[in-house]
């Protein structure tokens, strides 16, 4: 299994509509739940982060995070044809004795005109 | 400011030879790391470095070397390439050791090897 799973689409959505990315997860020790954006043919650059469970918002994103069921989530609202893009989500914390980012393998968005 | 550059954007090997890919930031940053994305898969850490002179092993290091002379340049070599090196390398650079603190990426270099 995994370590962390992501669908990796594509989903194409049309101009508007809201979107839901979505992360699990295996390690309860997990404690920063970032989202990196990778444009094609790009590095990935960070999009927004959260700490342990809860929600945090960003003009038109939210991340959500439930440690419970181990889920992470990103949604985008009023999505934009610029919001096309692969959406990685990157848990990190204690593994093997050490701190780790662990990636996911992405989930690839697109948005229709 | 140009952020983290790398170099060169596309190389073609055959099975074999060596080469370096290079890495650069001008942000002052002491960690900097090279990563491998393959599709399907996360990015995974091949070598990473936490100040000049100090660098260790990350998931994946077999096959490839690394050192940390400056804390601009952080190059990776490939000493002897095989096709299952055929990846898109990613230099990442960030402000604290914890990579959990936002980590700024390179373009990336596209390899392949024949």
């Amino acid at each position: 299994q995994k370590e962390v799973e992501q669908d990796p689409g594509p989903l194409s959505v049309p101009e508007g509509a809201i979107v839901s990315l979505n992360c699990t997860y295996s390690n309860s020790a997990f404690q920063y739940f970032m989202w990196y954006r990778q444009y094609s043919r790009k590095g990935p650059e960070l999009l927004m982060y959260t700490y342990s469970s809860g929600n945090k918002e960003d003009g038109r994103f939210t991340a959500q995070v439930d440690k419970s069921s181990k889920y992470i989530s990103l949604f985008i609202r009023d999505s934009q044809p610029s919001d096309s893009a692969t959406y990685l989500c990157a848990p990190w914390g204690a593994m093997d004795s050490n701190y780790q980012l662990i990636w996911g393998a992405g989930t690839k968005l697109i948005i229709k005109p | 400011n140009a952020g983290v550059t790398q170099t060169p954007k596309f190389q073609v090997l055959k099975t074999g030879q060596s080469m370096t890919l290079q890495c650069a930031q001008d942000m002052n940053h002491e960690y900097m790391s090279w990563y491998r994305q393959d599709p399907g898969m996360g990015l995974r850490l091949i070598h990473y470095s936490v100040g000049a002179g100090i660098t260790d092993q990350g998931e994946v290091p077999n096959g490839y070397n690394v050192s940390r002379s400056t804390t601009e340049d952080f190059p990776l070599r490939l000493l002897s390439a095989a096709p299952s090196q055929t990846s898109v390398y990613f230099c990442a650079s960030s402000l604290a050791e914890s990579s959990y603190t936002e980590q700024f990426f390179g373009p990336g270099t596209r390899l392949t090897v024949l």
